[in-house]
């Protein structure tokens, strides 16, 4: 296990297009979680998982963001109609119930 | 809402010389609080976290209540040392496990 995977690693896309993010926790944590992080700022909480049951969104999570783990394994997030502002470091991290969690190398998109 | 506050965005110091990053929470209960580091290139990882009083890399933090405060202490940095260090808390009741991050801290050691 090398830890926590998230594809793309990159991605650029144009304002409007819809993009989705994959992540694969370590394989025996229960938690996944969802960050994003600016230029010049630390990590802010998305919205994290316990199993398959999304268990709390940020507000900064518009209605065009949506994140999902189906079986309580890997999760996606998916951006709708992308703007600039969109345009960030996504990061994943999972955990063992509430033990230290471990970041992936993050998604960083680009909104053109 | 909680927050944390890391005032020096960037630090330099010279290898064999003490270093002290800052951070200051806002939490009033009992927080769990947490340092990650980022090497160049590197995943975020943990550096510390104030429960389990580890020394890791020759690296320390010590809880101040009273002045909601949680510093990051080396007594002699090393090149190596250089790298973002991010102070965290974490959050209880419901949202138990979500991190609140400050700024980040840069710091270079130089030779």
């Amino acid at each position: 296990d090398t830890g926590v995977s998230q594809n793309p690693r990159h991605k650029i896309t144009k304002r409007g297009q819809n993009v989705t993010f994959r992540c694969d926790p370590i394989s025996e944590h229960n938690r996944l979680y969802w960050y994003r992080q600016t230029l010049g700022q630390g990590p802010e909480f998305l919205t994290y998982f316990q199993n398959e049951a999304q268990l709390e969104k940020s507000r900064l999570l518009s209605d065009r963001f949506s994140a999902e783990r189906p079986k309580g394994s890997f999760s996606t997030l998916e951006i709708q109609r992308t703007e600039q502002g969109d345009s960030a470091m996504y990061l994943c991290a999972s955990s063992l119930d509430w033990n230290t969690q471990y970041f992936g190398p993050g998604t960083r998109l680009t909104v053109l | 809402a909680q927050r944390v506050t890391q005032p020096e965005k960037l630090l330099s110091v010279f290898k064999g010389a003490p270093v002290e990053l800052k951070c200051n929470y806002s939490y009033s209960g009992s927080p769990e609080l947490f340092w990650y580091v980022q090497y160049s290139r590197q995943r975020l990882q943990l550096l510390l976290r104030h429960i389990s009083r580890e020394s890791i890399k020759g690296f320390t933090a010590d809880l101040n209540k009273g002045e909601t405060s949680f510093h990051l202490k080396k007594p002699f940095a090393q090149e190596e040392d250089s790298a973002m260090y991010y102070c965290a808390e974490g959050a209880g009741g419901t949202s138990y496990g979500k991190l609140t991050f400050g700024q980040g801290t840069i710091l270079t050691v130089h030779p």
